[in-house]
């Protein structure tokens, strides 16, 4: 079936360090499943943080950036240097397969420390 | 940021008590997933809608869950009889199109069976 994986948490670093997490998937339904992270700080719903439907492409948003790796079936998270205010707990998904519903790794907390 | 409501954020029901919660998604966003996510963080798929009209459920939902999304009023999901295990984070996501999309969450409604 399809399945995501990504680093278990919590993930702890200190401010103006660099974070990468990691996300593996597998896709068996659809070739070239469209890759997401989502995002859910405290307190908030669940939100799309980035989106990339392309091998081969980057995806950037708030700092934040992730290649779909098709040779490698990967989507790390990457920031160059992380904020206290990007403490939340980021779920890194895979979408349009089979019943077009969104399959989800189950999360990584970060905490980022002052 | 996403415009998806779901009411109420906390509900608290005992074994074998009905348990309603309720979703309004995005103005102009056809389809509607539901989703269960456990303490584990892992997210399973329920039921989504196109308009009014199921387009597919697992099992459990079918058995158990009551789902509807009348016109002109919001999304609702049911289930009839709770058991422990029901208790859990329910998502509702809506999205503009059926296939390969992202889809905006709402904020869940958290359920607690005692």
């Amino acid at each position: 079936g399809d399945s995501v994986t990504q680093t278990e948490g919590p993930v702890t670093v200190s401010e103006s360090e660099s974070l990468i997490i990691n996300c593996t998937y597998s896709a068996t339904s659809i070739a070239y499943p469209n890759l997401f992270w989502y995002v859910r700080y405290p307190g908030e719903g669940l939100q799309l943080l980035l989106k990339v439907i392309t091998a081969g492409q980057k995806g950037s948003s708030r700092g934040f950036e992730a290649t779909y790796n098709k040779e490698t079936t990967s989507f790390h998270l990457q920031k160059a240097s992380v904020q206290e205010s990007d403490s939340a707990v980021y779920y890194c998904a895979l979408g349009g397969v089979d019943t077009n519903k969104v399959v989800f790794g189950t999360g990584t907390r970060l905490q980022v420390l002052p | 940021n996403s415009k998806v409501i779901q009411t109420p954020r906390y509900l608290v029901k005992g074994q074998g008590q009905k348990a309603k919660m309720r979703c309004i998604p995005e103005k102009g966003h056809p389809v509607v997933f539901w989703y269960q996510q456990n303490k584990n963080n892992e997210f399973k798929f329920l039921i989504n809608f196109q308009n009014q009209e199921v387009l597919q459920q697992i099992d459990m939902t079918e058995k158990r869950f009551s789902a509807e999304c009348p016109s002109n009023s919001p999304c609702s999901l049911e289930i009839q009889s709770s058991e422990a295990g029901d208790s859990a984070l329910y998502l509702c996501a809506s999205s503009p199109h059926f296939n390969q999309d992202t889809q905006y969450f709402g904020p869940g409604t958290r359920l607690l069976v005692l």
